[in-house]
């Protein structure tokens, strides 16, 4: 079985703090996407990575991809109570048959207090 | 709005009916999934189509669950017999081949009570 562990479960900070959620895998990745998810909505694209060690910025979110790709982090400069969500990483795993399903990580839930 | 679309967004039923979601997928996109997702979760593989052709099953998915997509466009998730630890968010995303971007829609919410 395929696994992909997400750190931490939980972040609780203050508006204007950083914070960096962190997705790994003993398994290589062929592709690693992040998405964001509201309560009762689906989740939402934010970035898709393919390169190992590919870096991506989004206005105060910047991702990376691991060299090996096997990992990855989602940094936030500056979080903005409009940051609290869930974040998941979800990637699909390079070879075997898994035709291109997406496999998730638990889930980070941020909270951001202003 | 040309994302993807499902439907009911809420369903309420009592244990042991049947329910079934309608999932109309990204005009273009041929690969449709299915996932299921608890409170807090991140959310759990259950099937894949490749057009209509239905290529990958989780051991998730019981015998009480199936899934079709009969012209390889809409996608239709039934559950038989319900049981109150079906109640869960059941979302559909979709994606074209030899793209690495799925896209999902707002999901259903299942409470079986």
């Amino acid at each position: 079985t395929q696994l992909l562990e997400q750190s931490p479960q939980f972040l609780s900070i203050q508006e204007g703090e950083n914070l960096t959620v962190y997705c790994n895998s003993s398994s290589v990745f062929s592709s690693l996407q992040w998405y964001r998810q509201e309560p009762g909505e689906g989740p939402v694209l934010l970035v898709t990575v393919v390169t190992g060690g590919e870096v991506k910025k989004l206005k105060r979110l910047t991702f990376q991809f691991g060299d090996a790709r096997k990992d990855s982090s989602l940094h936030i400069t500056a979080a903005q109570p409009g940051d609290t969500g869930l974040y998941l990483c979800a990637g699909r795993f390079a070879g075997g048959t898994s035709y291109g399903k997406l496999t998730f990580g638990q889930g980070t839930i941020l909270t951001v207090h202003p | 709005d040309t994302g993807v679309s499902q439907n009911p967004r809420h369903k309420i039923t009592k244990r042991g009916q049947n329910v079934t979601f309608r999932c109309d997928p990204i005009s273009e996109h041929n690969r449709l999934y299915w996932y299921r997702q608890t409170l807090g979760q991140g959310p759990e593989f259950l099937t894949y189509f490749q057009n209509e052709a239905q290529l990958e099953k989780s051991r998730l998915l019981s015998d009480r669950f199936s899934a079709e997509r009969p012209k390889g466009s809409f996608s239709t998730l039934e559950i038989q017999r319900t049981e109150q630890g079906d109640s869960a968010m059941y979302l559909c995303a979709s994606s074209v081949s030899g793209n690495t971007e799925a896209f999902f829609g707002q999901g259903t919410r299942l409470t079986v009570v």
